[in-house]
């Protein structure tokens, strides 16, 4: 199973809402990664989860929270977001990297968030 | 300022030809280059990837060169087919490993 899943594939919230992104995968990678992409931009990282320990924050502001219960499943939790969150929010995973080892990574399809 | 640049926003080439896609980066300490392809509602997929020690790497009609003097990389596709038709990103690996840093994207068009 090379597959990591995203769900759900739209969202649409207000600005006071609460919500989540949820991501799994099988391949027992132990590197998860979420990532924002905003049209004809790149993906351009958010948090990066290694052994299910938080390892990188990319000065997210804190109405993003990620969280990563176990070594299969990454959540990003949404509160009091504004409408320049919209975007499409990509969850990633590789093999934890080493010195001159390849890491490349397994993205989901994304989730379309749209904040009203 | 970014660190992975991809200057041609968009390729076209007829089928059957080659495709070259470019990617120029600023850091000379990144030591694992890659390369993605999206299409439309889809996550980027892995392409092909090259560790800085080495100049080339084939895979079937796929093959990316690395010239680190000129901090510089390049993906071949050869022959083009319709299919390839998508957005590719170059990505590199920094001195942190599992920080990548992705280019804006080609998007190229194959015409049948």
């Amino acid at each position: 199973d090379t597959e990591v899943t995203q769900t759900p594939k739209h969202l649409v919230m207000g600005m006071t809402n609460k919500k989540s992104l949820k991501c799994e995968q099988h391949m027992g990678h132990r590197a998860m990664y979420w990532y924002k992409q905003k049209a004809k931009k790149p993906p351009e990282l958010m948090f990066v989860y290694s052994y299910e320990k938080l390892s990188i924050n990319e000065s997210v502001p804190s109405r993003f929270s990620p969280e990563c219960p176990n070594s299969s499943l990454l959540n990003l939790h949404l509160h009091a977001l504004q409408p320049e969150d919209s975007a499409l929010y990509l969850c990633a995973s590789s093999q934890e990297a080493t010195a001159g080892g390849n890491n490349e990574q397994f993205f989901g399809p994304g989730t379309r968030l749209t904040v009203l | 300022d970014q660190q992975v640049k991809q200057n041609s926003p968009s390729l076209s080439v007829q089928e059957g030809r080659i495709s070259i896609l470019n990617c120029d980066y600023t850091n000379s300490m990144f030591d694992y280059f890659l390369w993605y392809k999206k299409y439309p509602a889809e996550g980027p997929t892995f392409l092909i990837s090259i560790s800085s020690i080495k100049d080339k790497n084939e895979d079937g009609r796929f093959t990316v060169f690395l010239n680190k003097s000129a901090k510089h990389l390049s993906l071949h596709i050869v022959p083009s087919q319709p299919g390839d038709s998508a957005v590719y990103f170059c990505a590199a690996r920094g001195y942190n490993f599992n920080k990548f840093y992705f280019g804006s994207g080609t998007k190229l068009n194959v015409k049948p």
